[in-house]
């Protein structure tokens, strides 16, 4: 099946830091692809969704120039939170649509803490 | 605007039935799903419906009735590892209408 590998799956990372996540489509062409940010004990947020070739479109609320995304090929997709701080502390997920069928295909996730 | 409503917290005995109810609000509708999270990990498919009724996939089942804005996840001989939070998904139509809105989560306990 279609699979999506999102790499760090933990990353600590100091206040005022960069820090990169990719997924990576393994067996498909991932078009879209959606990022969340899921916060303890509450629901998946959806932060972007991004097209590859194109820009992003975020969701209200959402910094774009803090939370750098970049799709720039059909199989890999990245989140860059820029200038991190402890309130970025967060389970972010990516998912892809998976062209043909009515599903989605989720990483792993990434648990970022910013110290 | 999209509100989708589901119970925060479940508890059932090993072996029983147990449904878990979602209600939702949205501007559209094309499709509403359903995803089992474990703690720290990312979420499984469950199900998918899109026309009314029941969908059956061996312990699990899913209902929908789009005129009530209704769903449910209805598990069945319940297991240990089905402690987990249940999370409640709808697919939007027009512009972004491949987007998903999550509810906050059933966190369900199984006890023995």
């Amino acid at each position: 099946g279609a699979v999506v590998s999102q790499h760090p799956s933990r990353v600590i990372c100091k206040s005022g830091t960069s820090v990169k996540i990719e997924c990576r489509s393994l067996d498909f062409q991932a078009t879209t692809m959606f990022w969340y940010r899921q916060f303890p004990k509450q629901s998946l947020m959806l932060m972007a969704t991004s097209n590859e070739g194109s820009k992003a479109t975020y969701e209200q609320g959402v910094e774009k120039d803090k939370f750098l995304i970049n799709h720039a090929s059909l199989t890999l997709s990245t989140l860059t939170v820029t200038s991190a701080h402890p309130e970025d502390s967060s389970f972010y997920i990516c998912s892809a649509r998976v062209e043909g069928t009515y599903g989605y295909t989720f990483g792993s996730g990434t648990r970022l803490t910013v110290v | 605007g999209q509100n989708i409503d589901q119970p925060t917290e479940m508890t059932a005995t090993e072996g029983a039935i147990v449904q878990i109810n979602c209600t939702y609000q949205t501007s559209g509708f094309n499709g509403l799903f359903w995803y089992q999270q474990h703690a720290g990990e990312a979420p499984t498919f469950l199900s998918y419906n899109v026309l009314d009724g029941l969908e059956e996939k061996g312990r699990f089942s899913s209902f929908l009735s789009r005129s009530k804005g209704y769903s449910y996840l209805l598990l069945k001989e319940l297991q240990m590892k089905d402690s987990a939070s249940y999370l409640c998904a709808v697919r939007g139509l027009g512009a972004g209408s491949y987007q998903l809105t999550f509810g906050k989560g059933t966190k369900l306990s199984v006890i023995p």
